[in-house]
């Protein structure tokens, strides 16, 4: 089992939708979490960090987290084709600095 | 604001020849930096992480190597590059406090021929 999963995709949504990008970890003491969009040819940027159960809202995104479920996710609302990218899940193991990250998802908003 | 700068962008080395990569930061001072490693169609994967000047952590044993001779100065090298080494090399930073959020740099493309 990988430590860090995500659907390849791509996950291809109309503009105007809401996009949900699904992630899971097997570190049950895994406490930070964060999510990352990476333009092709380009280096990921940090968009959502999320380290309480719930949800987190900052603009268009939503960041969910269920530990229990060892789950995270992010929403996209209002979808535009300038979100067409591939966006990274990434868990801080344990009480390390490191982060795990997983293959990412492709996002495909067509017009 | 904190900055990362990375150079060469793109470069195009043989094999078996050597390999120094830099990054520089600015903006803030004491960081944790990083080397990442992503392969085509792979996920990033660390390679070495830096707490402080001289104190290098390796994650994966291969034939590169880090070295930090500065406090806002991590460096990527190889004797001798191998076709496996080819891809997107990232260098990150983090604080080292609080949540410490990880932020890349632009990163080099290494094509090995």
């Amino acid at each position: 089992q990988k430590e860090v999963e995500q659907n390849s995709g791509p996950l291809s949504v109309p503009e105007g939708a809401i996009a949900s990008l699904n992630c899971t970890y097997s570190d049950r003491g895994s406490q930070s979490f964060f999510w990352y969009r990476q333009y092709s040819g380009k280096s990921p940027e940090l968009i959502m960090s999320i380290y309480s159960n719930g949800d987190k809202e900052d603009g268009r995104f939503t960041a969910q987290l269920n530990k229990a479920s060892q789950y995270v996710s992010l929403l996209i609302r209002d979808s535009q084709p300038s979100d067409s990218a591939t966006y990274l899940c990434a868990v801080k193991r344990g009480n390390t600095d490191k982060l795990i990250f997983g293959t990412g998802t492709r996002l495909q908003v067509f017009p | 604001s904190q900055t990362i700068h990375q150079w060469p962008a793109t470069l195009v080395q043989p094999v078996g020849s050597p390999l120094s990569l830099e990054c520089t930061v600015e903006g803030t001072s004491n960081p944790n930096l990083y080397w990442y490693r992503q392969a085509a169609g792979r996920g990033l994967q660390l390679l070495f992480y830096s707490v402080g000047i001289g104190q290098i952590s390796s994650e994966v044993p291969q034939n590169l190597s880090a070295s930090r001779p500065q406090d806002r100065q991590f460096i990527l090298s190889s004797k001798k590059l191998l076709l496996s080494d080819s891809g997107f090399y990232l260098c990150a930073l983090s604080s080292g406090r609080g949540y410490n959020e990880q932020f890349f740099g632009p990163g080099t493309r290494l094509t090995v021929l």
